[in-house]
């Protein structure tokens, strides 16, 4: 099992969706990353968290320490919204290790 | 615009070369961390660098290694390719520290032939 999942691994929904991204794991950590990774490989990092809630723009990211669990939500989704968006964590222990999930893949159609 | 620049973009190498992929980062950022990606997969941690010395490694072998100089440039060594170091190598830039935001370069596409 890997020590990030995240949920659904691929998602399709039209422009205007409400759109939410699962992100869950397994390790203590200090910091959850949330990245957006365009076709041609640059990753622009979104947020990043170590508890509470976080908002830019028509995006939100949450985190449950206890539960060890974080979401990625894009309200009024837009096709150029479209990308691989990647929850990756700093685990308290690995000293310097990110450990990232496999991503998951929007489309938002027009 | 993440003020993170790396170069080649894209390389082709055959089995058994040896490839130096590099790294500028942003002014101050003092801390550099290498991934790699394969195809379809999420980034895999190679190794970080903090004031030009190595401190954190992922599960990756000796033949990969690197470097970081004083002008917050860095460098990504690979010894004796094989087929499946085929990937897109990321650097990222940060503030030292456990909470230092992240800045990623556009990454190095390498194909090993």
């Amino acid at each position: 099992k890997n020590e990030v999942e995240q949920s659904p691994q691929n998602l399709t929904a039209q422009e205007g969706e409400f759109i939410t991204i699962n992100c869950s794991y397994s390790v203590g950590i200090s910091a959850l990353h949330w990245l957006q990774q365009h076709p041609g490989g640059g990753i622009v990092s979104l947020f990043m968290l170590s508890s509470g809630k976080k908002k830019h723009g028509r995006l939100i990211a949450t985190i449950n320490i206890q539960e060890k669990h974080s979401s990625l939500h894009i309200t009024a989704s837009h096709p150029r919204d479209s990308a691989v968006y990647i929850c990756a964590v700093r685990s308290r222990q690995g000293a310097q290790k990110l450990v990232f999930g496999q991503g998951t893949r929007l489309t938002i159609n027009p | 615009e993440t003020g993170v620049t790396q170069s080649p973009t894209h390389l082709i190498k055959t089995r058994g070369q040896q490839v130096t992929l590099r790294c500028s980062s942003q002014s101050g950022h003092n801390t550099v961390s290498w991934y790699q990606q394969a195809l379809g997969q999420g980034p895999q941690f190679i190794f970080q660098y903090y004031r030009e010395e190595e401190n954190g490694r992922g599960n990756f072998p000796p033949r990969f290694s690197g470097l970081q100089f004083p002008n917050y440039s860095s460098e990504l060594n690979v010894n004796a390719l094989e087929l499946d170091d085929s990937a897109l190598y990321l650097c990222a830039s940060s503030l030292p520290g456990d909470t230092g935001e992240l800045f990623f370069g556009e990454g190095s596409r390498l194909t090993v032939l």
